[in-house]
């Protein structure tokens, strides 16, 4: 069965450090998102891409976060320079469509010290 | 007000048990709505996939949702240790793409 990957599964920086997470999304879809989940707290949506460009976002994407897909397979966060409050788990997923299943990969886990 | 509303658990069945979570939410916008089953430091996995109000069952999974009341459930029948872990649920609008999710009912199923 088809599934989102990420790399790496854990990642630790230092406080001011770039980080870039990676995800391969579902093969034929066509819809990418990331979501983070901070320790104890609720999924939350951070930005959604199609057809090379950020469709939405949400107020936590400021200006120090990015998204790409420079190949045809692989869809990356970056964060530009990384805070205390960054640290969470970072999980990709990817959608054939808007409001179809979104499937989720199994996440990387960022620890900014 | 939250968009969405789910009561975080912790919540103890005893194996064989029906289980019932559930979800309250105030936009009425929203037309898509999903249970997604998370196990400890994994990925959301998806369970249920529902559109507009109705029933729809999937083995020992039941979802319902009540748009008139705005609320969501899950039922599980027959509940196994392995169905511990916390389930979230999770809503989209029918034109935006992204999910909105609740904050997870952790749920533990006892021998």
């Amino acid at each position: 069965e088809p599934e989102v990957t990420q790399t790496p599964s854990h990642q630790v920086t230092q406080m001011g450090q770039e980080v870039i997470l990676r995800c391969v999304p579902i093969s034929n879809h066509l819809y990418f998102y990331w979501y983070r989940q901070i320790l104890g707290q609720k999924v939350e949506f951070l930005v959604s891409f199609y057809n090379n460009e950020i469709s939405e976002k949400s107020e936590i994407f400021d200006d120090q976060f990015s998204v790409e897909r420079p190949d045809g397979s692989n869809f990356t966060l970056k964060i530009r320079s990384t805070k205390l409050e960054d640290s969470a788990m970072y999980f990709c997923a990817s959608s054939a469509g808007p409001g179809e299943t979104q499937y989720f990969g199994p996440g990387t886990r960022l620890l900014v010290l | 007000q939250k968009e969405v509303e789910q009561d975080p658990g912790p919540l103890s069945v005893p194996e064989g048990a029906i289980v019932s979570l559930n979800c309250t939410y105030s936009n009425s916008a929203f037309q898509y709505f999903m249970w997604y089953r998370q196990y400890s430091r994994k990925g959301p996995e998806l369970l249920m996939y529902t559109y507009s109000s109705g029933n729809k069952e999937d083995g020992r999974f039941t979802a319902q949702v009540d748009k008139s009341s705005k609320y969501i459930s899950l039922f599980i029948r027959d509940s196994q240790p392995s169905d511990s872990a916390t389930y979230l649920c999770a809503i989209a609008t029918g034109t935006a793409s992204k999910l909105t999710f609740g904050t997870g009912t952790r749920l533990q199923v006892t021998l």
